[in-house]
């Protein structure tokens, strides 16, 4: 019953820190999405991949990067936090519809 | 042209009163479609999906209108936990045999008492 798993929960993080959002699915599912959601506002693409070895940008790109070295895992790396990058991030995987992850909640101070 | 755009709302309806939602969406090609829920701070789940000939779940029904190229979701005898946003969801170009999905912004719904 896992589905997609993100971890961690919640971060703060200092200005210019770097850290890695780790998420995980064991549905087999190529598809594979990370989004921010920041408050109040809809959900916005930061990349997305569609099998292991295959990533593309999404519309809110600068200042990730991520990678897909198999089918399960998607991490998504923040090389030098900024305060705009405070936000929930939500990791998701599909085949036909979308499965979320419980979202990891990210403060930069 | 957005992909996919909802009505942001907020929609404030009595309880037991009717509401719908409407969602476009601009890839004449979209094969598939969702309704999504997300309460606040909460992942988003899924609602229903919607076919072509339409579906019902319960006080919930789901309509495709392809020629105009909208979905539509329709809640009946709405309950105070019926409040939530809901997210409108359609596939976008296929790649490699399978589907990347396109949420919509949401459309925000309060129930009052």
């Amino acid at each position: 019953n896992a589905g997609v798993t993100q971890t961690p929960k919640f971060r703060i993080l200092k200005i210019g820190q770097s850290m890695t959002l780790q998420c995980t699915q064991d549905m087999n599912h190529n598809y594979m999405y990370w989004y921010r959601q920041d408050p109040g506002m809809g959900l916005k693409l930061i990349y997305y991949s569609v099998g292991a070895g295959i990533t593309d940008k999404g519309e809110v790109p600068n200042g990730y990067n991520v990678s897909r070295s198999t089918t399960e895992d998607f991490p998504l790396r923040l090389e030098l936090a900024a305060p705009s990058q405070t936000s929930v991030y939500f990791c998701a995987s599909s085949q036909r519809e979308a499965f979320f992850g419980q979202g990891t909640r990210l403060t930069v101070v | 042209r957005k992909e996919v755009e909802q009505d942001p709302g907020p929609f404030n309806v009595p309880e037991g009163a009717t509401v719908a939602f409407n969602c476009t969406y601009s890839n004449s090609a979209s094969q598939s479609f969702f309704w999504y829920r997300q309460d606040c701070r909460k992942e988003p789940k899924l609602l229903m999906s919607v076919y072509s000939s339409g579906n019902e779940d319960g006080r919930f029904t789901a309509q495709l209108n392809r020629a105009s190229q909208y979905i539509s979701l329709l809640i009946r005898d709405s309950k105070l936990s019926d409040s939530a946003t809901y997210l409108c969801v359609v596939n976008g170009p296929a790649d490699f045999g399978n589907e990347k999905l396109t949420f919509g912004t949401g459309t925000r719904l309060t129930i009052i008492p």
